[in-house]
C-alpha cells in the first residue's frame, strides 16, 4: 500500500450505531488530519494530530471521537450520529516544517450516510 | 486570519478551450500556495504548488504563478480535456502555523466533448 488509505470507503449507519473510520498513512509523516466534506459547504478541518498528540480540535461535537495510537494510524469513532453528519470524511497526512510548505496528502475518503 | 477566495462555479467549457480559475488570498507572512483537484468519488490530490513569490507551479498542463503583488494564484490550462472535469481547490499554508491548510470553497469544472 502506498500513500494514504481509508476504510471503509462507504458506510451506512443508524443514529444509535457505533462505528469507526480508519486511516493509515505509509509516507512516514508525523501529522494527520480529519476533514469533513459536505455538499455545498467548504472543507471543514475537524482534528489535527502531531506526533500522536491532538493539536487542534475545531469545536467538533463529542459524538465524534478521534484516536491516534501511532503516527501511521488515525481513527474516528462515531456514536449517536445525526443525519446532518452524513458527508465524505477525508483523512490527510503531512510533514510540517519541511520545505514543501505543509503539503497534505489525502486519502480517498469514507462516504458516510446516517439514516 | 488567513483566507482564500476562488471564483464561484460551476464552470462549463468545451474540449480544447482555455481555462482560468481565479484564486486570491489573504495571509500573514509568506504562505505556500497549492491547487488541489478532486475527481468524482475520490479524495483530494495535489495538482501543483508554489512556495515563494514568482514561483510557477505546473503539472499535467496546468500552471499557476505565485503573485505576491496581487496576492493571487490563478490556475490556467491552455487546452482542457473531458478528463479534467473535477472540483478544483485553491489552498494556502501559513508558514507560521505549520499544521493548517486554508482552502477555498472549490470550483466545479465540467468539460464537454
Amino acid at each position: 500500500e502506498t500513500g494514504v488509505t481509508q476504510t471503509p470507503r462507504h458506510l451506512v449507519m443508524g443514529m444509535t450505531n457505533k462505528k469507526s473510520l480508519k486511516c493509515e498513512q505509509h509516507l512516514g509523516h508525523n501529522a494527520m488530519y480529519w476533514y469533513k466534506q459536505s455538499a455545498k459547504k467548504p472543507l471543514e478541518l475537524m482534528f489535527v494530530y502531531s506526533l500522536e498528540e491532538r493539536v487542534e480540535n475545531n469545536s467538533v461535537p463529542s459524538r465524534f471521537s478521534p484516536e491516534c495510537p501511532n503516527s501511521s494510524h488515525l481513527f474516528l469513532h462515531l456514536h449517536t450520529l445525526q443525519p446532518e453528519d452524513s458527508a465524505l470524511y477525508l483523512c490527510a497526512s503531512s510533514q510540517p516544517g519541511g520545505r514543501s510548505g505543509n503539503e497534505q496528502f489525502f486519502g480517498p475518503g469514507t462516504r458516510l450516510t446516517v439514516l | 486570519g488567513d483566507s482564500v477566495t476562488q471564483m464561484e462555479g460551476p464552470v462549463t467549457l468545451s474540449e480544447e478551450a482555455f481555462l482560468t480559475i481565479n484564486c486570491t488570498y489573504t495571509a500573514t507572512g509568506y504562505p505556500s500556495l497549492f491547487w488541489y483537484v478532486q475527481y468524482p468519488g475520490e479524495g483530494l490530490q495535489l495538482l501543483l504548488k508554489a512556495t515563494k513569490a514568482d514561483d510557477k507551479g505546473s503539472n499535467k498542463g496546468f500552471e499557476a504563478t505565485y503573485r505576491k503583488e496581487t496576492t493571487s494564484f490563478h490556475l490556467e490550462k491552455g487546452s482542457v480535456q473531458v478528463s479534467d472535469s473535477a472540483v478544483y481547490f485553491c489552498a494556502l499554508s501559513d508558514g507560521g502555523s505549520n499544521y493548517k491548510l486554508t482552502f477555498g470553497k472549490g470550483t466545479l469544472l465540467t468539460v464537454n466533448p
